[in-house]
């Protein structure tokens, strides 16, 4: 079963622009992260954000948990072309087991 | 830099017929996943391993699908009968626990299954 649901759905920006993609979960959380998944791939990790942690920076990628809410955001700053991939947030939870439960996605077009 | 392999990239299949995938993970990494993602959804775990033991197979369709990692390192996910519904991918992921980043899977490139 999936935790909860991104928003929006699908997203289609200029390059340059900034993209930002919202992810609400359901449970209490361990941390909380985000992946990339290419068209028919398999995904890649970008960013791991921990409970006690509100924001963090990792290149483009700027990533915000708010607990209180169950929601968190990821922003892609001057987006580019190959940014182009659908986005997922994934929750694991306080038992700490390790298993990662996924969003539906964010599909992500970027145009040139 | 090492991955996660698996194999066959490709699957295409009758219903009531045998499948089997194969993953290897990163040497090291003593937590083996095994998820499945339909098209257009986020991917769903069906199993995980903790070196040989099985940690968690609560959504695993027992009548059906089986996985098995015998020596803690490589696994095998099998489906008999496969059924109509079973077309997705089947991703396997790694990770390696009590490291720095041990929440961290490192996902391989699937293995995309089409049942006719």
């Amino acid at each position: 079963s999936q935790q909860g649901e991104e928003d929006p759905q699908a997203l289609s920006i200029q390059e340059g622009e900034n993209a930002t993609m919202n992810c609400s979960y359901k449970t209490s959380i361990n941390n909380l992260q985000w992946y990339r998944q290419n068209s028919g791939r398999g995904l890649v990790h970008l960013i791991l954000i921990r409970s006690n942690e509100r924001e963090k920076h990792s290149g483009r990628l700027r990533v915000t948990l708010d607990t209180s809410k169950k929601s968190s955001s990821l922003l892609i700053t001057a987006s580019r072309a190959a940014d182009t991939a659908s986005y997922f947030c994934a929750t694991v939870s306080s038992s700490n087991t390790g298993k990662l439960i996924f969003g539906q996605g964010t599909t992500l077009q970027v145009k040139p | 830099e090492a991955e996660v392999a698996q194999s066959p990239r490709y699957k295409i299949t009758e219903k009531s017929q045998a499948v089997a995938f194969w993953c290897d993970p990163i040497s090291g990494h003593a937590t083996l996943y095994w998820y499945r993602q339909i098209l257009g959804q986020g991917p769903e775990l069906l199993v995980q391993f903790q070196d040989e033991s099985v940690v968690d197979d609560s959504q695993l369709p027992k009548d059906r699908f089986s996985a098995e990692r015998l020596k803690g390192v490589d696994s095998t996910l099998k489906i008999q009968p496969a059924e109509l519904g079973d077309s997705a991918m089947y991703l396997c992921a790694s990770s390696r626990p009590g490291g720095p980043k041990q929440e961290t899977q490192y996902f391989g490139p699937g293995t995309r299954l089409l049942v006719l």
